[in-house]
């Protein structure tokens, strides 16, 4: 049991490039969500999904999109990335939505130059 | 909107101190409380939670009570150990998966 895996683990991006951060866990968990942080802030809801086919934004989601095809997977697209979204990236999982415990991946730390 | 405003660090302890981390909050309806820890290098992890007033959340020798009447959620520990040094971070989620964070508090303890 993986639990929350996150690929890759460090990312060095130009401003303008475009790329795909993948999420994937084994618990069989409908929602899924994705997080940045940042230093003296704290972690922000990027967006959210409550099960395939399902996703919603969260409180800081423009730049980023999302898709949820599969219950296991649910990537994190940067179409033109920018120096504001220089951060580390955090998924997790929980078994019934926002209010349940959730279980984090071990992070993407993303630089963009 | 629903924020969340914890202490800001770092705190430094001695081994064996009494730790305390205030956390308040600010939501609409009954929001769940959350104290998630982040080892170095690691994501972050659940330390305990309460779902409702008055409930209070405990796991490893921390505690947290839910008091609705201070919108306040503070984290304790009689006795800290070098192995508790880590981030902590006060969190509140809603009804409907509104998810919010508090900055962090680096706490270090000190054999």
């Amino acid at each position: 049991n993986a639990g929350v895996t996150q690929t890759p683990k460090f990312q060095v991006l130009k401003t303008g490039q475009s790329m795909t951060l993948q999420c994937a866990q084994d618990m069989n968990h409908e929602y899924m969500s994705w997080y940045r942080q940042d230093p003296g802030m704290g972690l922000r809801l990027i967006h959210y999904s409550v099960g395939a086919g399902i996703t919603d934004q969260g409180e800081v989601p423009n730049g980023y999109n999302v898709s949820r095809s599969t219950t296991e997977d649910f990537p994190l697209r940067l179409l033109s990335a920018a120096p504001s979204q220089t951060s580390v990236y955090f998924c997790a999982s929980s078994l019934a939505g926002g209010k349940d415990t959730q279980y984090f991946g071990p992070g993407t730390r993303l630089t963009v130059l | 909107g629903n924020s969340v405003t914890q202490m800001e660090g770092p705190v430094t302890l001695s081994e064996e101190a009494f730790l305390t981390i205030n956390c308040t909050y600010t939501a609409t309806g009954y929001p769940s409380l959350f104290w998630y820890v982040q080892y170095p290098g690691e994501g972050l992890q659940l330390l305990l939670k309460a779902t409702k007033a008055d409930d209070k959340g405990s796991n490893k020798g921390f505690e947290a009570t839910y008091r609705k009447e201070t919108t306040s959620f503070h984290l304790e520990k009689g006795s800290v150990q070098v192995s508790d040094s880590a981030v902590y971070f006060c969190a509140l989620s809603t009804y409907n998966n509104d998810m919010r964070f508090g900055a962090g508090t680096r706490l270090t303890v000190k054999p």
